[in-house]
């Protein structure tokens, strides 16, 4: 069974500083993919990052990187330079990699979030 | 560039009711979903859908139904509404299908649809 477990139910960090959003996850499948996505007020969910179980470099996209460390089972959320518009829920996800038909090779299972406020 | 739309955005019905949420994407997507979001639980899914014709459960099935009437569009319906049912629904879709898959299989997510159950 997979667990995604966000510690953090809110964070607050200072415009342009740095923020590390925490997301340990448990899986017994060695081929799996982790996510990160943003919810801001609005609702909508923006995806952010994605690391490859199997990916040897820690994923980047801009100001987000992620802090793969697999033999802990983490994949912390790094977003650097903070902005006030990253200010919004942030989710963890993991979804492993079968082949179809595998039914649990579909589900991208979700953390609780965390909600991140960048302070002016 | 509609992405994945769904109606209705807020919906308020009475115990026992029983209404279909719509939803359909314009990317060519194979796969679509149906997630909840409650406080403090991040998403849960509900159904999905790998390609037209096919649906299964997620993690939370119970009290919902699923049609994938074609490639585009995945309704969900609450034949007897609960209170318990009261929620933000999501529809997403991705690309994968079948046999081909990849990791970094990025799911696009409608606006949300806000459904209060009395």
């Amino acid at each position: 069974a997979q667990k995604i477990t966000q510690t953090q139910p809110g964070m607050f960090v200072q415009e342009k500083e740095a923020v590390t959003l925490d997301c340990t996850y448990d899986t017994s499948d060695q081929s799996y993919g982790l996510f990160w996505y943003k919810q801001p007020s609005s609702g909508e969910m923006i995806f952010l990052i994605y690391q490859g179980s199997y990916d040897e470099q820690n994923a980047t996209e801009g100001r987000y990187s992620l802090n793969f460390q697999k033999a802990r089972k983490s994949a912390n959320l790094v977003i650097s330079a903070s902005q006030l518009g990253d200010s919004a829920m942030y989710f963890c996800a993991m979804r492993e990699l079968g082949i179809w038909p595998s039914g649990s090779a579909r589900q991208l299972t979700f953390g609780s979030g965390t909600q991140l406020t960048v302070l002016p | 560039n509609a992405g994945v739309t769904q109606t209705p955005k807020f919906q308020v019905l009475k115990t026992g009711q029983s209404m279909t949420l719509q939803c359909a994407q314009d990317m060519n997507h194979n796969s679509m979903y149906w997630y909840r979001q409650d406080p403090g639980m991040g998403l849960r899914l509900i159904y999905y859908s790998a390609s037209e014709g096919t649906t299964d459960k997620g993690e939370v099935p119970n009290g919902y139904n699923v049609s994938r009437l074609n490639k585009r569009e995945f309704s969900l319906r609450l034949e007897s509404a609960a209170p318990s049912q009261t929620s933000v629904y999501f529809c997403a879709s991705s690309e994968e299908a079948g046999l081909i898959f990849s990791g970094a299989n990025v799911l696009t997510f409608g606006a949300g649809s806000r459904l209060t159950v009395l």
